[in-house]
């Protein structure tokens, strides 16, 4: 079975500086790896996803993701954080048998002024 | 701007009582999911619906749970009777799931939940 693990409950980050927020995988056969952000009261947004090509993904708000097959790692990336970057982060798998996404325990963001 | 519409947003019940849920999903997408969050146990996969069909209804509690898609406009899922462990946030997802490909990274989006407390 497909899993995600996400081994940090939070992360504090100032400011400017750059941030990561660690996943690591298990599946049998191809990964397909996603991240999800979760702001307060809100839904689950779509940040980025890896299929297949290019280690390095680029998603929305500035984030990106490193894919390493080696390290069974998608770490989530972004150069400068902002404080509206704080949220909750979810990194997920898509279950090749029944097509659903499972999730990781997802990682709080915070980030101070 | 598609999106994934849930209602209610905010329900407080009683116990013993009936909830429905509803889910509108983007429309074209063919497949529908629910999912439950609480914190305890994360985000749990309740079930999903491809083409209306039901496919996956492992993760809920079949005595009290039941989900359907009554037109490919909805989907509900219904508690009877509720009860106060029930309480959490359900969110639907839809996307666009191609059956057969060789992979099927399509992207399921989601609602913006309902948060239901059952006192």
């Amino acid at each position: 079975a497909q899993s995600v693990a996400q081994p940090e409950d939070q992360v504090n980050v100032a400011e400017g500086n750059p941030l990561t927020v660690k996943c690591t995988y298990s599946v049998s056969g191809n990964p397909y790896l996603f991240w999800y952000v979760q702001y307060p009261n809100r839904g689950l947004q779509f940040l980025l996803k890896y299929i297949t090509g290019d280690n390095l993904v680029k998603g929305s708000y500035g984030f990106e993701a490193e894919f390493n097959k080696s390290q069974t790692s998608f770490h989530l990336k972004k150069p400068s954080a902002l404080v509206s970057d704080s949220a909750l982060y979810f990194c997920a798998v898509r279950d090749t048998g029944r097509r659903a996404l499972t999730f990781g325990s997802g990682t709080r963001l915070q980030v101070q002024p | 701007d598609a999106r994934v519409t849930q209602t209610p947003r905010h329900k407080v019940t009683e116990m013993g009582q009936e909830v429905t849920m509803r889910c509108q999903p983007i429309l074209g997408h063919n497949t529908v999911f629910w999912y439950r969050q609480t914190m305890m146990q994360g985000l749990e996969l309740l079930a999903y619906f491809r083409n209306r069909a039901p496919l996956d209804d492992s993760g809920m509690p079949k005595d009290r749970f039941s989900a359907e898609m009554p037109d490919a406009t909805l989907a509900t899922l219904k508690i009877q009777p509720s009860e106060p462990r029930d309480s959490a946030v359900y969110f639907c997802a839809s996307g666009l799931i191609i059956t057969g490909a060789p992979f099927s990274g399509n992207t399921i989006y989601f609602g913006e939940g309902s948060w239901l407390t059952v006192v």
